[in-house]
């Protein structure tokens, strides 16, 4: 199975901070790889697939980065809104492993 | 609008079975592989099973292979996932959700709490 790294596993910023969260993959899958969004006691929600598209609806303060094995998600400016719990996914194959989890936390 | 409602959760015993369900509407649900996947505080996002749109191909983790049955009824727009012998360690909420192979997984239902306590 293809095991997917995340970090780190809390990130304690600012509103207006530039905010950054690393995914590593075992082994290649390509660019399908997604970034979700939860809330406590909420379903996850899709921010962005194909490594770096981004979901309707989502503000383009997001964005995803890179291919293969190293994948980046990218808050260019923190929002109230968005102190939450980050996921990656790899959907390359069918077990659709997720990172661990990232929580973005008020400094 | 595409939706994804969940139902069937609740508190069993170990070594009980339990099924839930879940009702897809506003897309071509036979179109579309469907998937659980479960969330516990220790785990964190597990998926559990998927199944392709024509039930042709069928996953499951490791960690419920040989207790838990994923099947689909197209006709009716239904997704179900048979548990049993379940353990403690089962506990969690179960999402359904639409996607898989090569298909980020969007939407998501609400979730439905599973219970496994004596």
């Amino acid at each position: 199975d293809i095991q997917m790294t995340q970090s780190p596993s809390t990130l304690a910023a600012s509103i207006g901070d530039r905010v950054t969260i690393t995914c590593r993959a075992s082994q290649s899958i390509s660019s399908h790889l997604a970034w979700y969004q939860q809330k406590p006691g909420k379903a996850p929600k899709l921010l962005i697939y194909g490594a770096s598209s981004l979901q309707i609806g989502v503000p383009a303060r997001f964005s995803g980065s890179g291919s293969e094995t190293e994948f980046t998600l990218t808050i260019s400016s923190l929002q109230t809104d968005d102190f939450a719990s980050y996921y990656c996914q790899q959907y390359n194959t069918y077990s659709g492993t997720f990172g661990q989890g990232t929580k973005v936390e008020n400094k | 609008e595409v939706q994804l409602v969940e139902s069937g959760g609740g508190l069993v015993k170990p070594g009980g079975s339990l099924r839930v369900s879940c009702a897809g509407s506003g897309f071509s649900f036979r179109s579309y592989s469907m998937n659980w996947v479960r969330q516990t505080p220790g785990k964190g996002l597990e998926c559990v099973s998927s199944i392709s749109g024509t039930s042709s191909y069928i996953y499951y983790a490791d960690s419920v292979k040989g207790r838990f049955t994923v099947s689909r009824d197209n006709a009716n727009n239904s997704l179900y996932l048979q548990m049993n012998s379940l353990r403690v360690e089962d506990t969690a909420v179960y999402y359904c959700t639409r996607g898989g192979m090569v298909r980020p997984f969007h939407p998501w239902g609400q979730g439905t709490l599973v219970t496994v306590s004596s």
